[in-house]
């Protein structure tokens, strides 16, 4: 079945820092391909998605592109700020009955 | 506000106790969800609704037991609740289960505590 892989966090950066969180995805057919954001307390909020290959999706200076040949989404910013301390979803729909999600990725932001 | 709401947003109670959780969306989406989110553990989804027709229950315990009345509403009944049921109950809506497009919409969650 279909699955998403993310890399194992807690993932802890300096203010201004670059940032990079893998995701890997197996899928059949040509899904579409997002990355959601969970701040504390809160429910998931989508952050940006990218529905084909090569698609670049971006928001609030975050980038994420479909690179279908590695079966990839990772998530990049340069500089990251205290604000984006959060928990990343990357997470995949192919048509299926549900949205398929990674594991989540905490990210804290140091000042 | 995202669009979908759920109330409460925090709520205790004992294992003897029955109460409903309740989520709202004024979207138009057709589609409605439970997500159960436990500390260290991977989001799970608990059950899906489509027009009001449950179309995905997950070998969710009886324990809990979802409504759908129509489309904008949903709720999650609870009765003799455990320990380990405690966790954030996410609710999120779709267009429709199917639409990869436009993706999920998620509420803030309620905070379930069992004593």
């Amino acid at each position: 079945g279909d699955s998403v892989t993310q890399m194992e966090g807690p993932v802890t950066l300096s203010e201004e820092a670059f940032l990079t969180i893998n995701c890997t995805y197996t899928a059949t057919g040509y899904p579409s391909l997002f990355w959601y954001v969970q701040y504390p307390g809160e429910g998931l909020q989508l952050l940006l998605k990218a529905t084909k290959a090569d698609d670049k999706g971006s928001n609030k200076g975050f980038e994420a592109t479909y690179r279908k040949e590695t079966t990839s989404f990772h998530l990049e910013k340069g500089s990251v700020q205290v604000s984006d301390s959060a928990v990343y979803f990357c997470a995949l729909s192919s048509g299926a009955q549900k949205l398929v999600f990674g594991q989540g990725t905490r990210l804290t932001i140091n000042p | 506000e995202t669009g979908v709401t759920q109330t409460p947003r925090h709520l205790v109670m004992g294992m003897t106790n029955k109460k409903s959780l309740k989520c709202e969306q004024h979207l138009g989406h057709n589609a409605m969800y439970w997500y159960k989110q436990s500390a260290k553990k991977p989001l799970e989804l608990m059950f899906v609704y489509n027009f009001k027709e449950q179309t995905e229950n997950n070998s969710v315990p009886s324990r809990f037991s979802p409504e759908c009345p129509n489309s904008s509403h949903l709720f999650l009944h609870l009765h003799t609740l455990q320990p380990e049921d405690s966790a954030l109950y996410l609710c999120a809506s779709s267009i429709n289960p199917r639409d990869n497009f436009y993706g999920y919409t998620f509420g803030s969650g309620t905070r379930l505590t069992v004593v």
